[in-house]
């Protein structure tokens, strides 16, 4: 079975500095793909990047990229220069297999304050 | 616009009702989805449905039920069989290997 672990609960960060939040994976199988979502307070789920298991650039969208290590099963997600709005809840998530149309699996989220 | 609307926004329950939430899609997506979300926690899988007249139960569907007559619509309804029913609850639909939309969610209160 599917399975995301984000281990760190919260996380603050000065504004205008990088922050890494981790994510690791279980899945037996070879194809899947890796997403990350932002959910601010008004609880929307917000797109941010997306990564393939067969590809083999790291993701990037903007300040946005994605610290792919298949042999060690993460996909921890850069923000680059945060900024006061970047405070919100993250999620990481899994989808398998990597084509059609199946179920996202969710972590339980990292939520991330960002400092003046 | 494109997207996905959910409604109601807020929607209080008393026991032993049923209650139904909507969630419209104008994508031309063929799969939806309805999740939960608990203080805290991440989203957990109620329903799914890839293609019209057809759904597959997820990992917590007891106590809820689906229906997917149109492509666009995949109304959810919480029944009274669901004991702990105070929640939020997120919709969202896809097409291929892409990434998930999601609706603005419904909070739902049991009074």
């Amino acid at each position: 079975a599917q399975k995301i672990t984000q281990t760190q609960p919260g996380m603050f960060v000065q504004e205008k500095e990088a922050v890494t939040l981790d994510c690791t994976y279980d899945t037996s199988d070879q194809s899947y793909g890796l997403f990350w979502y932002k959910q601010p307070s008004s609880g929307e789920m917000i797109f941010l990047i997306y990564q393939g298991s067969y590809d083999e650039q790291n993701a990037t969208e903007g300040r946005y990229s994605l610290n792919f290590q298949k042999a060690r099963k993460s996909a921890n997600l850069v923000i680059s220069a945060s900024q006061l709005g970047d405070s919100a809840m993250y999620f990481c998530a899994m989808s398998q297999p990597i084509s059609g149309n199946t179920p996202l699996v969710f972590g339980k989220g990292t939520r991330l304050s960002v400092i003046a | 616009d494109g997207g996905i609307t959910q409604s109601p926004k807020y929607l209080f329950r008393k026991e032993g009702q049923n209650v139904t939430l909507s969630c419209e899609q104008n994508l031309n997506h063929d799969a939806m989805y309805w999740y939960r979300q608990d203080p805290g926690q991440g989203l957990r899988l109620i329903y799914y449905s890839q293609i019209v007249n057809d759904f597959q139960k997820g990992d917590i569907a007891e106590g809820y039920s689906v229906s997917r007559e149109k492509k666009e619509s995949f109304p959810l309804t919480v029944t009274s069989a669901q004991k702990n029913p105070t929640a939020f609850y997120l919709c969202a639909s896809s097409i291929g290997r892409r990434e998930a939309f999601f609706g603005q969610g419904t909070r739902l209160t049991v009074v």
